[in-house]
């Protein structure tokens, strides 16, 4: 169990630009979730995985962002047109399976947009 | 809309003094509830999680919280803190509405006073 991990740990970009963020869960786990946290507030849910499957996806994922898994492993995170309030900490969390299974969460991807 | 309130949001503590973390949530079906901890410059992680059964839960490093049903609410308890308890507490809220969602809280900072 070498934990999650995720990549990049920091990424700075100019407003308009595209980022592409990767999470690697830990290897058994089925569910993959993704999370976006700003200073002074919580995770909050973005969307998550069962495998492949993208099951949910919150109404704070604009259009301009997009999730894939596309083998049921790793996972990305893409940002379309960044936009200055973007700029967050972006956290990836795998589990087991559902309801009461812990969720284990990497170091995260610092975003900021200039 | 299900909802996590976390009223305290900075506590600071002198060492030995005992710590009570309020959290309360809005929904009124089955629930899973955990607190995480996020030391500094570490990962969250799982301090303790109620899914059925005693509502007294305990966890990791001495800590323990109560779930009351009647009050939607799950205190964090910690008889006497140490300066190692420093740290960012988060309350989260899991649920089966269609498909299983957290939701966390704003977070407690912890501040213990050596």
């Amino acid at each position: 169990d070498t934990g999650v991990s995720q990549n990049p740990r920091h990424k700075i970009t100019k407003r308009g630009q595209n980022v592409t963020f990767r999470c690697d869960p830990i290897s058994e786990h089925n569910r993959l979730y993704w999370y976006r946290q700003t200073l002074g507030q919580g995770p909050e849910f973005l969307t998550y995985f069962q495998n492949e499957a993208q099951l949910e996806k919150s109404r704070l994922l604009s259009d301009r962002f997009s999730a894939e898994r596309p083998k049921g492993s790793f996972s990305t995170l893409e940002i379309q047109r960044t936009e200055q309030g973007d700029s967050a900490m972006y956290l990836c969390a795998s589990s087991f399976s559902a309801g009461a299974d812990t969720q284990y969460f990497g170091p995260g991807t610092r975003l900021t947009v200039l | 809309a299900q909802s996590v309130s976390q009223h305290n949001h900075h506590v600071i503590l002198s060492e030995a003094a005992s710590l009570e973390l309020g959290c309360n949530y809005s929904y009124g079906g089955t629930v899973n509830l955990f607190w995480y901890v996020q030391y500094p410059g570490q990962h969250l992680q799982l301090l303790l999680k109620y899914f059925s059964g005693d509502p007294l839960v305990k966890g990791i490093k001495g800590f323990e919280a109560e779930f009351i049903k009647s009050k939607f609410s799950f205190n964090l308890r910690k008889p006497s803190v140490q300066w190692s308890d420093t740290a960012e507490y988060f309350c989260a809220v899991n649920s089966f509405s269609g498909t299983y969602k957290y939701i966390f809280g704003t977070g407690t900072r912890l501040k213990v006073l050596a």
